[in-house]
């Protein structure tokens, strides 16, 4: 069955450093992949996108690469800030919007 | 403000009471959707709608029921709650055209059913 795993324990980071958080995959031939911020209790807030034929995405401080070949996408965020504190989510889509598939996320903790 | 806009926020019932949870769009978007996000599980699809009178099952659609009559509403509504129904739901929308855009969310509606 497809799987879709991110790390379940929580990622604590010093502020100023680069947070990476990776998001694999099995039994899932994705066309996309998407990445969301969740704070406690809210809907989870779009970030970014990327195609199966994109191998990196940038916006700001946020990278994202998607290597289809390792089944992972690495989501970057450099020079963290207390304000990143968050749980990321990720997300595989097959090829319309009618089948999107949510990793559980993972916490981030940015330490001042 | 672009927004999807859920309500109630809160809910507390009890077993077999019906309920309907309102879900509503400003965006004019085609693609909408019902998920619920449990502890340890992530967020699960329930039911979505390509567009008016065009719905779909989800990963977990029974006890579940929807309806698109206009393209900015998409209500979830349980004819007979159960305790296993209690959770965190959220509806989100999408524009299937604008392929650089994931989904907007709403703020969530937390039910408890007793």
């Amino acid at each position: 069955s497809q799987k879709i795993e991110q790390n379940s324990e929580a990622l604590n980071i010093q502020e100023g450093k680069t947070a990476t958080l990776t998001c694999n995959y099995t039994n899932y031939s994705p066309a996309y992949l998407q990445w969301y911020r969740q704070d406690p209790g809210r809907g989870p807030v779009f970030l970014l996108l990327i195609r199966e034929n994109e191998k990196e995405k940038r916006k700001e401080r946020l990278k994202v690469t998607f290597d289809t070949t390792l089944k992972q996408s690495l989501f970057h965020i450099t020079a963290s800030q207390p304000a990143d504190s968050a749980t990321y989510l990720c997300a595989l889509g097959a090829g319309g919007y009618q089948k999107v598939t949510f990793g559980i996320g993972t916490k981030l903790q940015v330490i001042p | 403000e672009a927004q999807v806009t859920q309500n109630p926020r809160y809910l507390i019932t009890v077993t077999g009471k019906k309920l309907t949870v309102t879900c509503s769009q400003n965006m004019n978007h085609e693609y909408m959707s019902w998920y619920r996000q449990d502890p340890g599980l992530g967020l699960r699809q329930i039911y979505y709608s390509m567009n008016v009178e065009v719905t779909d099952k989800g990963d977990v659609p029974e006890g579940y029921k929807v309806s698109r009559k206009e393209k900015r509403n998409f209500p979830l509504i349980l004819e007979s709650p159960s305790p296993n129904q209690t959770s965190l739901y959220f509806c989100a929308s999408t524009d299937p055209s604008r392929t650089r855009e994931g989904y907007t969310f709403g703020s969530g509606t937390r039910l408890t059913v007793v």
